[in-house]
């Protein structure tokens, strides 16, 4: 089947203004990730779904960053205001059952987002 | 001090070389993973492993929970292998290494 799929690919916006990244994870994956990677750098972690709920939004790097995850499939990242610090390749992963916080971790190819 | 460390950072190898690559963690974790990151960024999970030992194809992951070490070792390897390999805990979030950036020469 389908893997995990996110959009835009890639997105260049002005300082300033708010972005929606979406994920698409892969059918029945109960268990969501965002991650992000700045040019060069290695992989953050940001925040990851257990159904529709999020455990654990400390890694959500300032109060700008926002997601929500609904009916167990698609989730959004919302960055308001964004930053020329906010410019990375930010990647969604899935896990299948029984996840938990814990599984094999299926990427996306990841949003390019550059800020102005 | 990074909670999840890799060595080395950068490896070059000649094809057929049999590669290792460490990973220590200081936290308490679930699971660990290895992931390969390729020169286009994509990124592919390895292997997940809680204990033990792992094999798929040339490579192998090993983990040692006691000493909180974790080693990923490829078999003849080969230039299409080279990528980044990056080595994370996972215990509901996931906590990464820098990755090791290895090039199999011809």
């Amino acid at each position: 089947g389908a893997g995990v799929s996110q959009s835009p690919s890639n997105k260049v916006t002005e300082k300033g203004k708010d972005v929606e990244l979406r994920c698409d994870p892969i059918s029945g994956h109960t268990a969501l990730y965002w991650y992000r990677q700045r040019l060069g750098q290695g992989l953050e972690f940001l925040i990851y779904f257990q159904g529709n709920s999020a455990p654990d939004k400390s890694g959500l790097p300032s109060d700008r960053f926002s997601a929500e995850r609904t009916g167990e499939s698609v989730s959004t990242l919302t960055i308001q205001r964004t930053q020329q610090e906010d410019s990375a390749v930010y990647l969604c992963a899935s896990t299948k059952p029984p996840g938990a916080g814990v599984g094999e971790q299926f990427f996306g190819p990841g949003t390019r987002l550059t800020v102005l | 001090k990074n909670e999840v460390e890799q060595s080395p950072q950068n490896l070059t190898a000649q094809e057929g070389e049999f590669i290792t690559i460490n990973c220590s963690y200081s936290v308490g974790i679930s699971a660990l993973h290895w992931l390969q990151q390729h020169p286009g960024g994509g990124i592919v999970s390895l292997f997940m492993l809680s204990s033990g030992k792992k094999k798929h194809g040339r490579l192998i992951a090993t983990i040692n929970i006691q000493e909180k070490h974790s080693s990923l070792h490829i078999t003849a390897s080969h230039p299409r292998d080279s990528a980044v390999y990056i080595c994370a805990g996972n215990n509901n979030d996931m906590r990464f290494g820098a990755g090791t950036r290895l090039t199999v020469k011809p």
